[in-house]
């Protein structure tokens, strides 16, 4: 089944303890993309990659890294994690056509406390 | 800056009814998609629309796009409560492939 899969779906954390949220995708798409999803503010996009060792950032880097050293894995780490990173966390993928849809995880939400 | 207005922000309405929502931009965009997403879970693509004044439809669900590339419309035809969940709106600009996401229209149909 052609799918992207986050890991871990729920994740509770204290302040300053480093953390790596997974995705990883089945479809060979060259495009991967990590959001972010507020109540009132919508997704936003935090980093995305247009292809393997290729990143770059989005509306809503900071506090955040990334690493395309494969195609098929986007990880998402949180060096310093703080409250404010309290959300719910989604992986898309797509190919690089015009057009093309997102296919998108679902999801992981993140507590930090 | 948001790119893209979507309105309502709120609707709910009972089985049967019928409903549109809109997507609004000064932007113009090479297409435009829309996608639900359901409590706990992940945005699901329901269609591209790319040409101006495209019309597509989805069984009860007729979406729109205007002729100028600059807005979309989803119309759905006695709403049934499956179709509960939140409607966005994602427009490509031209020469990119990135969409700018708008924030949504939470749709909920009562029995």
């Amino acid at each position: 089944e052609a799918q992207v899969t986050q890991n871990p779906r729920y994740l509770i954390t204290v302040t300053g303890k480093k953390l790596t949220v997974t995705c990883s995708q089945n479809m060979n798409h060259e495009y991967m993309s990590w959001y972010r999803q507020d109540p009132g503010l919508g997704l936003r996009q935090i980093y995305y990659s247009m292809n393997v060792e290729v990143t770059d950032k989005g509306d809503v880097p900071e506090g955040y890294k990334v690493s395309r050293k494969e195609k098929r894995n986007f990880p998402l780490i949180l060096e310093s994690p703080s409250p404010n990173q309290t959300s719910l966390y989604f992986c898309a993928s797509s190919f690089r056509r015009t057009g093309d849809g997102y296919t998108f995880g679902s999801g992981t939400r993140l507590t930090v406390v | 800056t948001q790119l893209l207005e979507q309105s309502p922000q709120f609707l709910s309405i009972q089985e049967g009814e019928n409903l549109t929502v809109y997507c609004n931009s000064s932007s113009v965009f090479s297409s435009l998609q829309w996608y639900r997403q359901e409590p706990g879970e992940g945005p699901v693509l329901l269609v591209t629309v790319v040409t101006g004044g495209e019309v597509k439809k989805l069984k009860r669900l007729t979406f729109q796009f205007g002729d100028a590339r600059k807005d979309s419309s989803l119309h759905i035809t006695a709403a049934q409560t499956g179709d509960t969940g939140l409607y966005l709106c994602a427009g490509i600009p031209g020469g990119s492939y990135i969409p700018t996401f708008g924030r949504g229209t939470s749709l909920i149909v009562h029995p």
